[in-house]
């Protein structure tokens, strides 16, 4: 079974430049996260979609973030634009359902640096 | 709301010797914990979790925690060490019901030398 797969891997960009993640879940897995990870910290999440919609954004800075989830698969994280605090991994996570109890898998991550 | 305390940032260990990585919680509601592993440049992996049932809860490599509900930890234990266990171990926690997202502690990192 395929992972979660994520690209780019690492991304360097300057401040007030725009950037787009992209994510594809496992397959027939119906929700999808994404978790911005600075580095000495946990993993925060900042949007989780059930399906094609979303389910909690609360900690999404949506003055500068948007996230897309068309047909329900692939998944699109974008910042514009950025500041030197959105240098972090950005994670990509999939399960199988948004209950509690289900593993989440993980991709390897998006290393975004903010010059 | 949930919330997760790893009370230790670093561990360092000698290979084959034990290791206790702690784990503290705090909910007003009955959670689920996990334990994920995250080596470098990797995404994490589910090491284990506990949803009900036995509070002691084995895990891949060799790995195993233990849940206390009067003393809200879930410290998880290896009784002998590898160097392939290097590496950043999350606890995280989640609530019973509807749409409930995965709270992350700050990490442990685990040293282990020869």
């Amino acid at each position: 079974e395929a992972g979660v797969a994520q690209s780019p891997r690492y991304k360097i960009i300057e401040k007030r430049q725009s950037v787009a993640f992209w994510c594809n879940p496992i397959s027939g897995h119906a929700t999808l996260y994404w978790y911005q990870q600075i580095l000495g910290q946990g993993p925060k999440l900042l949007i989780q979609f059930q399906n094609n919609g979303v389910v909690d954004d609360s900690q999404l800075p949506k003055d500068r973030f948007s996230a897309e989830r068309l047909k329900g698969v692939d998944s699109t994280l974008k910042i514009q634009p950025a500041k030197l605090e959105d240098s972090a991994v950005y994670l990509c996570a999939s399960s199988l359902e948004a209950s509690g109890y289900n593993e989440q898998f993980f991709g390897p991550g998006t290393r975004l640096t903010v010059l | 709301a949930q919330s997760v305390t790893q009370l230790d940032s670093q561990v360092p260990v000698f290979e084959e010797a034990p290791v206790e990585l702690r784990c503290n919680y705090s909910s007003s509601v009955s959670v689920y914990l996990f334990w994920y592993v995250q080596y470098p440049n990797q995404g994490l992996q589910l090491l284990l979790k506990y949803l009900s049932g036995s509070t002691l809860v084995k895990g891949i490599n060799g790995f195993e925690a233990e849940f206390n509900k009067s003393q809200t930890s879930f410290h998880l234990r290896k009784p002998s060490v590898h160097i392939s266990d290097t590496a950043e171990y999350f606890c995280a926690v989640s609530g019973f019901t509807g749409f409930q997202k995965l709270v992350f502690g700050t990490g442990t990192r685990l040293l282990v030398s020869p």
